[in-house]
């Protein structure tokens, strides 16, 4: 079955700690993997997409991921947070490039301390 | 950075009543979806629309939904008589090519009393 798994519900990370979210996905085919980040009363946000090539993809806001086919992972990583980063982060896959039918994951939502 | 527009932000019914769901997608954008999301559960995919057709829906989009652009610029979503567990946040995204980003709205949520 197609699935995500977000194994963090809830993370705290002090500001300028880095960060890390944990995304692991089932998919039957090639999976196209996306986060989006939304914050409160916001609209989902694309932070960065992995299609193929380079397993290391750079987003916006700072951000990266990381594809590893061998553990069907695609974490999230930060070097370090800002207090603006505050919000619920979705891992998704989709069936091409465009994004669409998305599977989601339930999310992470992060909070950062002073 | 352009928007989608969603109205209204919050909408309360009655369980059995009909309503309908605004959206108004970017001027230029060719594909249409239909997400919703219940409090504390995965954001979900109900329907793409393109080309004045469904191109895709999931098992949730049953025959109390439907779908309609009617002027062109809008995009609806119609659930003809609510029921308790369609309370949630409704988000509408639009996609200009298929290579392209997706771009969601802030959504819309829906309590049903």
């Amino acid at each position: 079955a197609q699935s995500v798994t977000q194994p963090d519900i809830h993370i705290t990370v002090s500001e300028g700690a880095s960060l890390e979210l944990r995304c692991n996905y089932s998919y039957g085919a090639t999976p196209y993997l996306f986060w989006y980040v939304q914050s409160p009363g916001q609209g989902l946000q694309l932070l960065l997409k992995y299609f193929s090539g380079d397993t290391l993809v750079q987003g916006i806001k700072g951000f990266e991921a990381e594809f590893k086919r061998s553990q069907s992972s695609f974490n999230l990583r930060k070097p370090s947070v800002h207090w603006s980063d505050a919000a619920e982060y979705f891992c998704a896959v989709g069936a091409n490039q465009a994004g669409t039918a998305l599977i989601f994951g339930k999310g992470t939502t992060l909070s950062v301390s002073s | 950075e352009p928007e989608v527009t969603q109205t209204p932000s919050h909408q309360v019914t009655q369980m059995g009543q009909e309503v309908i769901l605004r959206c108004v997608p970017i001027s230029n954008h060719l594909y249409f979806y239909w997400y919703r999301q219940i409090l504390g559960q995965k954001v979900e995919f109900l329907v793409s629309f393109y080309n004045n057709e469904i191109s895709e829906k999931s098992e949730i989009f049953d025959d109390q939904f439907s779908v309609e652009r009617p002027d062109g610029s809008n995009f609806t979503l119609k659930i003809r008589s609510t029921k308790l567990e369609d309370s949630a946040m409704y988000f509408c995204a639009s996609l200009r090519e298929i290579n392209e980003k997706l771009f969601f709205g802030s959504g819309t949520q829906l309590s049903v009393l």
